[in-house]
């Protein structure tokens, strides 16, 4: 079955740091990937996806992602957080049918 | 362009009390809707999915029920809630390119609160 794992619950970074959010998924064929960002009592905002072509995805806020096929990773990485980036991210892939599959967050922490 | 309506925003409802959740999108036709469910500390729990009018998809048994009567209404109903029911509902839509889905849309969610 298809799923996604977030490996890191919790992630605590220095403002103006480096930042990579973890993300592996489990799927049989080539998978549609997301990375959603989600601040306190808020829905779900795209950050960026991919369908195909180029593996490195570029997205809104800085945001990048590679997805690595031979790792089944899709990490999130931006090269310099800010404080604002404070939020809860998810990293999801597209089901064989027609479900979005979640993995379960992780939460990151800006210290200035 | 598309829009998605969730309401309402907060809800607090005794134990043993009917649940309505309404969610309406604008903008987009034959959507796919979702109902996902997300619990204090935890991550999206997808509770149903519709891929057209009348057609609802459970993920797990629980207290709750779907219902899709218009191609971009989708309702989330219980008729007598749990204390387990409480937690921050979400939305969601997304389209379809060939036989795959795109990416979600959430709406805002509701919290819910169950005394």
């Amino acid at each position: 079955a298809q799923s996604v794992t977030q490996p890191d619950i919790h992630i605590t970074v220095s403002e103006g740091a480096s930042l990579e959010l973890r993300c592996n998924y489990s799927y049989g064929a080539t998978p549609y990937l997301f990375w959603y960002v989600q601040s306190p009592g808020q829905g779900l905002q795209l950050l960026l996806k991919y369908f195909s072509g180029d593996t490195l995805v570029q997205g809104i806020k800085g945001f990048e992602a590679e997805f690595k096929r031979s790792q089944s990773s899709f990490n999130l990485r931006k090269p310099s957080v800010h404080w604002s980036d404070a939020a809860e991210y998810f990293c999801a892939v597209g089901d064989r049918g027609d479900k979005l599959i979640f993995g379960t967050g992780t939460r990151l922490q800006v210290f200035p | 362009s598309q829009t998605i309506h969730q309401w309402p925003a907060t809800l607090v409802q005794p134990v043993g009390s009917p649940l309505s959740l309404e969610c309406t999108v604008e903008g987009t036709s034959n959507p796919n809707l979702y109902w996902y469910r997300q619990a204090a500390g935890r991550g999206l729990q997808l509770l149903f999915y519709s891929v057209g009018i009348g057609q609802i998809s459970s993920e797990v048994p629980q207290n709750l029920s779907a219902s899709r009567p218009q191609d971009r209404q989708f309702i989330l109903s219980s008729k007598k809630l749990l204390l387990s029911d409480s937690g921050f509902y979400l939305c969601a839509w997304s389209g379809r390119t060939g036989k795959r889905n795109t990416e979600a849309f959430f709406g805002q969610g509701t919290r819910l609160t169950v005394v």
